[in-house]
């Protein structure tokens, strides 16, 4: 597609469980990165990828996150015994080279009962 | 720690008014600025950024935005707004280096009145 395409775009899921969000960036783009969005906050920084490596983790919150980009593509970040804490709307973003220009998706609202 | 503190939370305009949204960072050193806008129900996409040179820089839909650096600023203006302005706008900063993280402000909710 045209755009970074963010699935699935809402998760709601119970305390406890495993979770994983997947983001497919713009085609080229070697740069990848996952933000997190809570209400009425700005987007809060989790991890950057350049090509297949994590190059900055230093926003996971805790070892419950994790993310992979395993061909340098498509990214999943994954989230373990997720917390009421956990929900927020969680945003991908692509670029063709490690800017702050930034192409994001639509985001994965991710609700944590 | 570094921060970007955007001055209104919410703001309510009529048509043709005119606009500026404020937005002061924390960092002494070289930055890399930037303006994104997310409409509702859409996606956050880049209104204007600033690297180096001019320090007014133009976006798309008749946005500005003037660097000022002894004042750590770079508030975004627009002469007049139109009803299709009203959306979210976040002001974020990039360190000059950091080609990872931009540090974002709160963000500010405009609502433009036809």
């Amino acid at each position: 597609g045209a755009g970074v395409s963010q699935t699935p775009s809402n998760k709601v899921t119970e305390k406890g469980k495993y979770v994983e969000l997947r983001c497919d960036p713009i085609s080229g783009h070697t740069a990848l990165y996952w933000y997190r969005q809570s209400l009425g906050q700005g987007p809060e920084f989790l991890i950057y990828f350049q090509g297949t490596g994590a190059a900055d983790d230093s926003g996971l919150p805790n070892d419950r996150f994790f993310a992979v980009r395993p061909e340098g593509s498509v990214s999943t970040l994954k989230i373990q015994r997720t917390e009421r804490g956990d929900s927020a709307v969680y945003l991908c973003a692509s670029s063709p080279i490690p800017t702050g220009e930034l192409f994001f998706g639509e985001g994965s609202r991710l609700t944590v009962l | 720690a570094q921060s970007v503190s955007q001055h209104n939370h919410h703001v309510i305009l009529s048509e043709a008014a005119s606009l500026e949204l404020g937005c002061n960072y924390s960092y002494g050193g070289t930055v890399n600025l930037f303006w994104y806008v997310q409409y509702p129900g859409q996606h956050l996409q880049l209104l204007l950024k600033y690297f180096s040179g001019d320090p007014l820089v133009k976006g798309i839909k008749g946005f500005e935005a003037e660097f000022i650096k002894s004042k750590f600023s770079f508030n975004l203006r627009k002469p007049s707004v139109q009803w299709s302005d009203t959306a979210e706008y976040f002001c974020a900063v990039q360190p000059a280096g950091n080609n990872r993280k931009l540090i974002w402000g709160l963000g500010t909710s405009l609502a433009v009145n036809p």
